[in-house]
């Protein structure tokens, strides 16, 4: 079956610190990979993707790069501000006979940055 | 759009009463899910819709757990009788058809079972 590993947290950084959120997974056939952010009280927001090995996605000045070779899909962003507290879900949807799977969820990582 | 709505967005009910939650997905999207969300096991899906039909209900957790999507613009996930152990965040999500669409989350509806 598929799952998805990642950091859990929290994760406690200063502002303009560097990022980086490991997360692997092992699937079925051949996954697209996503990151999704939750804000506090609210759902959750497509923060970016990547559909085929070494795609990488970006958004918001965060990236990840789709690593066939390592099964991995890690969060990284150079910079990070107050505003991006918030907890992060790496995911993946796999392809089945009849159609798109539900996405697979890692247990979050719940990132707090400090002023 | 107003993207995909939820409804309640929060339900305190008594253990063995039937609890009720409502979706309307975005207008025209083919796919939509179910996820339950709780501290212990995370985000969960519980079940899918691919054009009205339900695809995969290998997620619900046991047989007090019903979901229906009547139209391409409701759908309900029922629970009958309710249990504490049901206490969670449910979200609804709706999604195209196209490869690797993205999934757009409703805002989620808190219960809680006492």
């Amino acid at each position: 079956g598929n799952s998805v590993t990642q950091m859990e947290g929290p994760v406690t950084l200063s502002e303009e610190a560097f990022l980086t959120i490991n997360c692997t997974y092992t699937a079925t056939g051949y996954p697209s990979l996503f990151w999704y952010v939750q804000y506090p009280g609210e759902g959750l927001q497509l923060l970016l993707k990547a559909t085929k090995a070494d795609d990488k996605g970006s958004n918001k000045g965060f990236e990840a790069t789709y690593r066939k070779e390592t099964t991995s899909f890690h969060l990284e962003k150079g910079s990070v501000q107050v505003s991006d507290s918030a907890v992060y879900f790496c995911a993946l949807r796999t392809y089945s006979g009849g159609g798109a799977d539900g996405l697979t969820f890692g247990k979050g990582t719940h990132l707090i940055i400090q002023p | 759009d107003a993207g995909v709505i939820q409804s309640p967005r929060h339900e305190v009910t008594e253990m063995g009463q039937e609890v009720t939650l409502r979706c309307k997905p975005i207008s025209g999207h083919d796919y939509l899910f179910w996820y339950r969300q709780t501290m212990m096991r995370g985000l969960e899906l519980l079940i899918y819709f691919n054009n009205n039909v339900p695809i995969d209900d290998s997620g619900m957790p046991e047989d007090r757990f019903s979901a229906k999507m009547p139209n391409a613009s409701f759908s309900t996930l029922k629970i009958q009788p309710s249990e504490p152990r049901d206490s969670a965040v449910y979200f609804c999500a709706s999604s195209g058809l196209r490869y690797a669409a993205e999934q757009y989350f409703g805002p989620g509806t808190r219960l809680t079972v006492t």
